[in-house]
């Protein structure tokens, strides 16, 4: 089973901040599927990334995703006030357990 | 617009069994993955099971292996989960979600959770 962990645990920034959050996998993860999501207070999460750095329908263009083999990054350019949330990546593609990571959290 | 609503939460005695559905429209149900994931209260996601477009493959987490029971009713466009030897580890909010594309993509859209909780 490959293990995702993510870091830091916690983030405390202001807006108009940049932001690079880090999701390292214990194996090497195929063909980049890598996914990332964020979840607001008593919400679903909603996917921001998938394939490493393919950003989802909607999701807007402050939000970007790199990295390959083991190391993905999630970056926010300027962070807004609606984007302090938690963030998860996710493992898919082929051979499940789809795992996720423990997750980060962004705070003011 | 994709919709997925999640139903049969509640409250339940630990060792007995639950099966929580999930009500699915806004596309064509019969082309796409489905999964259940679950989260439980102030922890993250944990990734539980998915099924095949067509039923006929299924994947579990270990943690529910061999008591949690995925299946899908293509002609209803409902996803369920029978979850049976519940114990208070399982309380959480379960999310039913659609795989994004062909088999093993990851998740696009989610339901907005039911809460189950185990308890005495």
């Amino acid at each position: 089973e490959i293990v995702l962990t993510q870091s830091p645990g916690t983030l405390s920034l202001s807006p108009g901040e940049r932001v690079t959050l880090s999701c390292r996998a214990s194996q090497t993860v195929s063909s980049n599927y890598l996914a990332w999501y964020q979840q607001k207070p008593g919400q679903a999460p909603r996917l921001l990334i998938y394939g490493a750095a393919s950003r989802a329908t909607g999701i807007p263009d402050r939000f970007s995703g790199s990295g390959s083999g083991t190391d993905f990054t999630l970056t926010i350019s300027r962070l807004e006030p609606e984007d302090f949330a938690v963030y998860y990546c996710q493992r898919y593609g082929s051979s499940p357990p789809y795992t996720f990571g423990q997750g980060t959290k962004l705070e003011i | 617009q994709v919709q997925l609503v999640e139903s049969g939460g509640g409250v339940v005695q630990p060792g007995r069994s639950l099966r929580l559905s999930c009500a699915a429209s806004g596309f064509t149900f019969s082309t796409y993955g489905m999964l259940w994931v679950r989260q439980a209260p102030g922890k993250g996601l944990e990734w539980l099971a998915v099924i095949s477009y067509d039923g006929n493959n299924k994947y579990y987490a270990d943690s529910v292996k061999g008591r949690f029971t995925i299946s899908r009713d293509n002609s209803k466009n409902t996803l369920s989960l029978q979850m049976n030897s519940l114990t208070t580890e399982d309380t959480a909010v379960y999310y039913c979600a659609k795989e994004g594309g062909g088999s093993g993509s990851c998740p696009d859209y989610w339901g907005q959770g039911t809460l189950v909780t185990v308890s005495s």
